[in-house]
C-alpha cells in the first residue's frame, strides 16, 4: 500500500538557520508523482512543487529545495536561511496510481517554527 | 485568476442539524476533490469528481455525507444530520490534471 512517512513532528530553528524537512514514501508502482504543500498559520494548503518519479533531478526555487532519490523513496524539503514567514505546517505527498485519478495520500505533516 | 473559492469559511451548528459545504473550482479545471482534515487522521480524501460526474466516494464516512456537482463550476458537500465528530476542516480543491491540485481555504466546521 501507499504510504508517506514524515517523522519529524514538529522543528524549531532560528531565522537564518537552514532545515531540512524529511519525506519517505512507499509505492510499489514505477509512476508516481510526489508533492509538498505548505499550510501556513491562516489554514489554506498552498502548493509548492510537484515531482514525477521519472525525474530525479534537483530543483531549486530561491530559498527553497527538494531532493528526490529513489534509492531510499525520500523527496526531502530544504529551507535555506529560514524566515519567520517560513513558520507553517508542510505536507508531503504522493499520487496513488492505483486510483489513477490522482488520489493524494499525505502525510502527517512537520510543523515548522522559525523563531526570529 | 481567482483560486478556488469556498463557503462558509467558518460554520458552527448543533448536532443533528444539516450542513452544506459549497466549492466554486478555478475556471477550467476538470477535476474537484473534497478533503477532511483533522488531528486525528490528518487529510483525507472524501470523494473526487471529473467533468462532474463522482468518479471515487469510497472516502465518504458514511451515508450521512452526500456530495455532488451539478455544473463545473459549483459542488457541494452535505451532512444531514450532523454530529460532533463531524468537527473538522474540509477543503475543496481542483486541478486540470489529476495530480497537481490547488486547495481552496477550506471550512472549518464545528459541530456541537
Amino acid at each position: 500500500a501507499q504510504k508517506v512517512t514524515q517523522a519529524q513532528t514538529e522543528i524549531s530553528v532560528v531565522e537564518k538557520e537552514d532545515v531540512t524537512l524529511d519525506c519517505v514514501y512507499e509505492t510499489r508502482d514505477t509512476t508516481y508523482y510526489l508533492f509538498w504543500y505548505k499550510q501556513p498559520p491562516s489554514g489554506e494548503l498552498v502548493f509548492l512543487i510537484r515531482r514525477n518519479s521519472f525525474d530525479e533531478q534537483n530543483e531549486i526555487s530561491g530559498r527553497y529545495s527538494w531532493n528526490f532519490q529513489k534509492s531510499t523513496s525520500s523527496f526531502n524539503f530544504t529551507i535555506t536561511a529560514s524566515q519567520v514567514v517560513d513558520s507553517a505546517v508542510y505536507f508531503c505527498a504522493l499520487s496513488d496510481p492505483t486510483g489513477s485519478q490522482g488520489n493524494l495520500i499525505f502525510g502527517k505533516g512537520t510543523k515548522l517554527s522559525v523563531k526570529p | 485568476d481567482a483560486g478556488v473559492i469556498q463557503s462558509p469559511r467558518h460554520e458552527v451548528t448543533e448536532m443533528g442539524q444539516e450542513v452544506t459545504l459549497r466549492c466554486k473550482p478555478i475556471s477550467g479545471h476538470d477535476y474537484l476533490f473534497w478533503y477532511r482534515q483533522t488531528m486525528m487522521r490528518g487529510l483525507e480524501l472524501l470523494i473526487y469528481f471529473n467533468n462532474n460526474v463522482p468518479i471515487d466516494d469510497s472516502g465518504m464516512p458514511e451515508d450521512r455525507f452526500s456530495a455532488k456537482m451539478p455544473n463545473a463550476s459549483f459542488s457541494t458537500l452535505k451532512i444531514q444530520p450532523s454530529e460532533p465528530r463531524d468537527s473538522a476542516v474540509y477543503f475543496c480543491a481542483s486541478s486540470t490534471s489529476p495530480e497537481t491540485q490547488y486547495f481552496g481555504p477550506g471550512t472549518r466546521l464545528l459541530v456541537l
